[in-house]
């Protein structure tokens, strides 16, 4: 079974940009979770997606955001990039949604210039 | 302020020492989780403990939740290279409305 894939695995922008990451869960799971990872703060939660509805989201700007379709897979874009924005970003699936179990993609790095 | 604090933030050790990482907070989680996740890939799911006081085994990884459901540990006896990595703790907090949250992590680096 193939696991989460996420594309593409390095990006570089520069600031004002937009950009958009995308994840293909694992075969038969519903939700797609995205988080931020950097070295100040860690994994921080950015949102989840069930069944192509916003679930929940964290605190962040309004400049991210997300979508799910039909078949699972799911995109993150971000808009006007800022230099913090630099970061590993994540995606996981899972079979439901909320407390269930995480299998993590191998990430996009983005790096903001 | 970080729901879940880890420490040490780093760990250099030798091979064959043994080592114990912390995770705590002030709120009460419904589960913790552990993760490992090396460079160039996402974390990776160790362990999850559920109950107050639970202690899991795998192989040389000793996972413990405190019984009041704020805490945890991970304890690796006998340290091989193969360890080396980023140890993080996750958890659902009661009150959380389903959001992960995850510790700062533990880098560990096992010199042979």
């Amino acid at each position: 079974k193939a696991g989460v894939t996420q594309t593409p695995r390095y990006l570089i922008k520069t600031r004002g940009q937009q950009v958009t990451l995308s994840c293909s869960p694992i075969s038969g799971h519903r939700s797609v979770s995205w988080y931020q990872q950097t070295p100040g703060q860690g994994l921080q939660f950015l949102f989840e997606y069930f069944s192509e509805t916003q679930r929940n989201k964290g605190n962040f700007p309004g400049r991210f955001s997300g979508r799910q379709f039909s078949n699972s897979r799911s995109e993150m874009n971000v808009s006007t990039l800022e230099l913090g924005d630099s970061a590993l970003y994540l995606c996981a699936s899972g079979v439901g949604s909320g407390e269930n179990i995480q299998y993590f993609g191998a990430g996009t790095r983005l790096s903001v210039l | 302020t970080q729901l879940l604090e880890q420490s040490p933030q780093f760990l250099s050790i030798q091979e064959g020492e043994n080592l114990t990482v912390y995770c705590n907070s002030s709120s009460v989680f419904s589960s913790l989780q552990w993760y490992r996740q090396e460079p160039g890939e996402g974390p990776v799911l160790l362990v999850t403990v559920v109950t107050g006081g639970e202690v899991k085994k795998l192989k040389r990884l000793t996972f413990q939740f405190g019984d009041a459901r704020k805490d945890s540990s991970l304890h690796i006896t006998a340290a091989q290279p193969g360890d080396t990595g980023l140890y993080l703790c996750a958890g659902w907090p009661l009150l959380s409305n389903y959001k992960l949250t995850f510790g700062k992590g533990t880098l560990l680096t096992v010199n042979p």
